[in-house]
Order: C-alpha cells, then structure tokens, then sequence
C-alpha cells in the first residue's frame, strides 16, 4: 500500500548509544519531516525537509542529525542517545493534491525508543 | 509556549450523543488548521480541515468551526461511535499547500465513546 514506512517499529537503548531511524515514501511528496510524540506535549517537530537536498531544524532539534537521502528517503539519527530522548517517533510527508485536503500530511506508524 | 493547546486531556461520551473538542492557539499567522484522529499504535490520519476563510467546515459526521477572533476551533462529532475512541489533534498552519510548510500541534484529546 502507498503511504510512509518507517523501521524499525520498536527499539531499546542503552544510554550514550547509537541509532538511525529510517523513513521512506512512495508518493513522490517533495516535503518530509521527523516528529516526536510525548504524553501531554502533543507532537513537535525535530527536523524537516522541504524538498529534496534541504533540511531545516524544528522545535527540538538538540541531540539529532537527519539525513535526505533521495526524494524518497529520510533518516534520522540519534549520535548519542540520552533518557530523555525515549518517545514515539513518527515520519511523515506533504505534498500538493494529496487525498481530501489540499494540504496534510501522512504519517508512518511510528517507531518506539525507549533508551535505559 | 505551546501555540496550539488543547486544554482537555480527555472526553468520555456516550454513544449517539454529540463529542466536541476543543482547540485554541495563539500565533494570528496561523491561516490553515486541521483535525488528526490517531489510533494506539498507529500514526495521525487527517480528518478534516478548514481554511480561515471559512468558519464552518463539515464532512459527514464530522464538523468543524473556526472562531478567528477567539483563535480558538471546534470538532463537533455527531452521532458519536465506539469507533471514534481515539486521540484527537488539533494542527495549525501558515500558509497552504507550500512545500516545507511545518503543522504545529496541539497536545490532544483522548476520546472514549461508550456504548
């Protein structure tokens, strides 16, 4: 099915370890993003892409690099994990004409990290 | 300081009757605002939006109103089903259909309908 895959679904680290979060769609969207959901915070976004070869910092950027790697591809990496990075990290993408809005986004169905 | 906030953590109702969510934000940029309804271990699906050129926005059972002058919007759910438990999001945006354009969200509402 068309949509936003992310991997992988569930991921436990130790505390000063790596990881990368991968992100991939198939709806040729020019625009991809990374966000992190917290109870009571909502969901803030960590980086953005708006287009293939640009990236941009978000509201919470600390502590994260992302990387677009093609027009269908975008990455996100925690160099060196930290407690309070444990969350649902959830991708997503936007582009013009998708579905019922003229504007939205669609979103994977997260990844779980939790770092002890 | 969260430019969009919804103030109610959770809403319990009973099947049939009306749900309504609220959502109010602070930055008069915002032009474009939109609903998310996300299942547990699931991502955000859209909903509905509404354009502030409008006040009122409706798709089927769902409804949604714009008070700019209040900066503040509704999601009125009529009739309420067991399948709407769920958490609501409330978005906002500036500018539409820009690429690169970032939603910023609200906290959510936890939505139990009860049979």
């Amino acid at each position: 099915n068309a949509g936003v895959t992310q991997t992988p679904k569930f991921q436990v680290l130790k505390t000063g370890q790596s990881m990368t979060l991968q992100c991939a769609q198939d709806m040729n969207h020019n625009s991809m993003y990374w966000y992190r959901q917290d109870p009571g915070m909502g969901l803030r976004l960590i980086y953005y892409s708006a287009s293939e070869g640009t990236t941009d910092k978000g509201e919470v950027p600390n502590g994260y690099n992302v990387s677009r790697l093609n027009k269908r591809e975008f990455s996100l990496r925690l160099e060196s994990a930290a407690p309070s990075q444990t969350s649902v990290y959830f991708c997503a993408s936007s582009g013009k004409g998708q579905g019922r809005s003229n504007y939205g986004y669609t979103f994977g169905s997260g990844t779980r990290l939790t770092v002890v | 300081d969260q430019q969009v906030k919804q103030n109610s953590p959770s809403l319990s109702v009973q099947e049939g009757r009306i749900s309504i969510l609220n959502c109010d934000y602070t930055n008069s940029m915002f032009d474009y605002f939109l609903w998310y309804k996300k299942y547990p271990a699931e991502g955000p699906t859209f909903l509905i939006s509404i354009s502030s050129i409008k006040d009122k926005n409706e798709d089927g059972r769902f409804t949604v109103f714009l008070n700019k002058s209040a900066k503040h919007l509704s999601l009125h759910i009529v009739p309420s089903q067991p399948g709407d438990s769920a958490v609501y999001f409330c978005a906002a945006s500036e500018g539409v259909g820009n690429a690169g354009n970032m939603l910023t969200f609200g906290g959510g509402t936890r939505l139990m309908v009860k049979p």
